[in-house]
């Protein structure tokens, strides 16, 4: 599996942008760049995905570098029900995925 | 976004007891789901994977005998764990994929049930 590092944590004050990196060094042509959230006692939400180029949703927007070798997922103003910890996957057509520690994001209100 | 159930949310039950857990896709169709577990404070971990009309695949140290999978239709799977103990305390969560191509590429979204809170006493 190509693998992905994040902080451990982060914090962020209500309603400033949030900005949470992965690398991805070993990421492969074919891999998809998937990010998850997960509330407290909640299964993972799914926040946004992207291949080359950056994209954006009504949750967040995903900018990826150039040479994608790492990501980032901008919350654009963070809100307390942001608080949560935030995954970045690889994903390649149909192998499985494995989570790992992901980034714990404290908002202060 | 596509949605995923799980049943029951939270179950309490005594130790050799067995216990079923049903993961359902609702609004698309789901070859293939996941099943992870997750101890407090730490991340998912996948148990299986689970094909529509075929037998799972078991990660490596996951008894099979003891979590019993079964995905008998495109858009439920089922999680039974056999004879549960306190060990087997655990959120369990299911996830389906769907599946789409985009740029000739294959990519796949998982989203993810709720998931099970298990308690065996």
């Amino acid at each position: 599996d190509a693998k992905t590092t994040q902080p451990n944590s982060m914090e962020s004050n209500e309603e400033e942008p949030v900005h949470l990196p992965c690398n991805h060094s070993t990421i492969s042509g074919t891999d998809y760049i998937h990010w998850y959230r997960q509330l407290p006692s909640q299964g993972p939400e799914y926040v946004i995905h992207g291949l080359t180029s950056n994209v954006n949703n009504r949750m967040a927007s995903l900018a990826i570098a150039e040479d994608r070798k790492s990501s980032t997922l901008i919350l654009h103003r963070a809100t307390l029900r942001d608080a949560a910890v935030y995954y970045c996957i690889l994903s390649r057509g149909y192998q499985k995925v494995t989570f790992g520690i992901g980034t714990k994001l404290q908002v202060i209100p | 976004g596509a949605v995923v159930s799980q049943h029951p949310s939270r179950v309490i039950c005594k130790s050799g007891t067995s216990v079923k857990i049903e993961c359902r896709s609702l609004d698309f169709q789901a070859t293939t789901m996941f099943w992870y577990r997750q101890f407090p404070k730490q991340s998912l971990m996948l148990m299986a994977t689970s094909n529509e009309g075929s037998k799972a695949t078991y990660e490596q140290g996951v008894e099979k005998d003891k979590f019993l999978i079964n995905h008998a239709s495109l858009t439920l799977s089922t999680l039974t764990v056999a004879s549960a103990h306190p060990e087997d305390s655990s959120f369990y969560i299911c996830s389906a994929r769907d599946a789409g191509t985009s740029g000739g590429v294959e990519q796949e979204t998982q989203y993810f049930g709720p998931g099970t809170r298990l308690l065996v006493l």
